[in-house]
């Protein structure tokens, strides 16, 4: 049971847009930024959102984050073939000093 | 080109140790705090341990205190966690991963894990 919960599917056609959702608490959303990561097959985690809404170098303004509250979501528009993946949201937890993940979204590209 | 290598995993017997190391490069490695993060086989990822970047600060998950400890090296751009009393359920792929600068600053980057697999 991870402590901050996400849908485990999502899915899409090419072109499409899709947003992945993230609840949390007041000890982490709530009091802290939130930063999303994409894992593509069979590869490491690579950092895709930064502080709610941030992109990296490299990373195609296609893909966007926000926050509420405690809860946060990331949009993904246009939706192309390789955007097929896992993706996670993480946050500090202010309660249990440490980060804290999603379970995680497996994105399928229809 | 900033580059984190972790070594050490294998196959190791419950109640056993293993110590991983992950050597990083292309960056000012004393400057950084790091973590380690794993990932259990077909399952999500698991914040394990969280180490300032001169080693005077350290965290862990519930999961893991009293059994795992975080360490580094700085003159020799390395990190480290000794893995005690090890249980089938710390089978897992263990990454090191980078925290970047600033107040809530995310892991930008991560090296390609290290497999540690616990049975009998």
């Amino acid at each position: 049971q991870s402590v901050l919960t996400q849908p485990p599917s999502a899915s899409g056609t090419p072109g499409q847009r899709v947003t992945i959702s993230c609840s949390g608490s007041s000890s982490n959303i709530g009091s802290n930024v939130v930063n999303w990561y994409q894992q593509l097959p069979g590869t490491a985690p690579k950092l895709l959102i930064y502080r709610n809404d941030q992109r990296p170098s490299g990373v195609p303004d296609r893909f966007s984050g926000s926050k509420s509250g405690t809860s946060a979501s990331l949009a993904i528009s246009g939706l192309q073939s390789e955007d097929e993946a896992d993706y996670y949201c993480a946050a500090w937890d202010d309660s249990l000093n440490g980060q804290v993940f999603g379970g995680g979204t497996k994105l399928t590209v229809l | 080109e900033v580059q984190l290598v972790e070594s050490g995993g294998g196959l190791v017997q419950p109640g056993g140790s293993l110590r991983l190391s992950c050597a990083a490069s292309g960056f000012t490695f004393s400057s950084y705090e790091m973590n380690w993060v794993r990932q259990a086989p077909g399952k999500g990822l698991e914040w394990v341990s969280y180490i300032s970047s001169s080693g005077s600060t350290k965290y862990y998950a519930d999961s893991v205190k009293g059994r795992f400890t975080i360490s580094r090296d700085n003159a020799k751009n390395s990190l480290y966690l000794q893995m005690n009393s090890l249980r089938v359920a710390d089978t897992a792929v263990y990454y090191c991963a980078r925290e970047g600068l600033g107040t809530g600053a995310p892991l930008d980057s991560w090296g390609q894990g290290t497999l540690v697999t616990v049975s009998s």
